[in-house]
């Protein structure tokens, strides 16, 4: 059962404009939502985080967005650059659990055609 | 510091031989995770420490997979008796339990295993 879940296997968007990247969670228990970006051979990368008692965060050119009763959140980014080009992870831990284990979503390949 | 680093970068191994694998996190960060990752698939946690405690490990984590983290520092994953199916890309990630990135798990570049 997978409990984040990245929709879109790919996302293809001109340099300059808006990329929006989606998840979706099932469990009510997850309080804190974290994206990650991957380049192929590396690490995931920290990006934006944003609690479960606000609904929205802004880091730049990344915002991410958190609908609570559509256990939906979206990552914003403006303007897209070819930079951007990676494979986007959201992940999700529960309210103050102890270790606050990461749930990741399957990801969202970005393509930032210049 | 340059944040968390994995020893080896790249194991390619024969069935059935052991392999161990070193993370050294972020010098200040308490807790220390594993995750594996397979082509196409997001991390799955394996397990985590806080300090030198291992107090979570997911099912994931066969009898032939032991981590430890002796002094609280760096910690080893040891795969026994490898299987094929063991061929994934082994992530570290750590994280401090206080201060403003509180919670936010750091990865390091990763061990990814071949297993012939």
């Amino acid at each position: 059962d997978q409990q984040v879940k990245q929709n879109s296997p790919s996302l293809s968007v001109q340099e300059g404009r808006i990329s929006i990247l989606n998840c979706d969670y099932t469990n009510s228990m997850f309080d804190y939502f974290l994206w990650y970006k991957k380049y192929p051979a590396e690490g995931p990368t920290f990006l934006i985080s944003i609690s479960s008692i606000k609904d929205k965060n802004e880091d730049g050119r990344f915002t991410v967005f958190l609908n609570k009763s559509a256990k939906h959140l979206s990552l914003h980014i403006v303007p897209s650059q070819p930079g951007d080009s990676a494979v986007y992870f959201c992940a999700a831990s529960p309210a103050n659990n102890a270790g606050n284990m990461l749930t990741f979503g399957g990801g969202t390949r970005l393509m930032v055609k210049p | 510091d340059t944040g968390v680093s994995q020893d080896p970068r790249h194991k390619i191994t024969k069935r059935g031989q052991n392999v161990t694998f070193r993370c050294d996190p972020i010098s200040e960060h308490n807790r220390l995770y594993w995750y594996r990752q397979t082509l196409g698939q997001g991390p799955e946690f394996l397990t985590y420490f806080q300090n030198e405690a291992q107090l979570e490990k997911s099912r994931l984590l066969s009898d032939r997979f032991s981590a430890e983290r002796p002094k609280g520092s760096f910690s080893t994953l040891e795969i026994q008796r490898t299987e094929q199916g063991d061929s994934a890309m082994y992530l570290c990630a750590s994280s401090s339990v206080q201060g403003p990135s509180a919670d936010t798990q750091y990865f390091g570049p990763g061990t990814r295993l071949t297993v012939l």
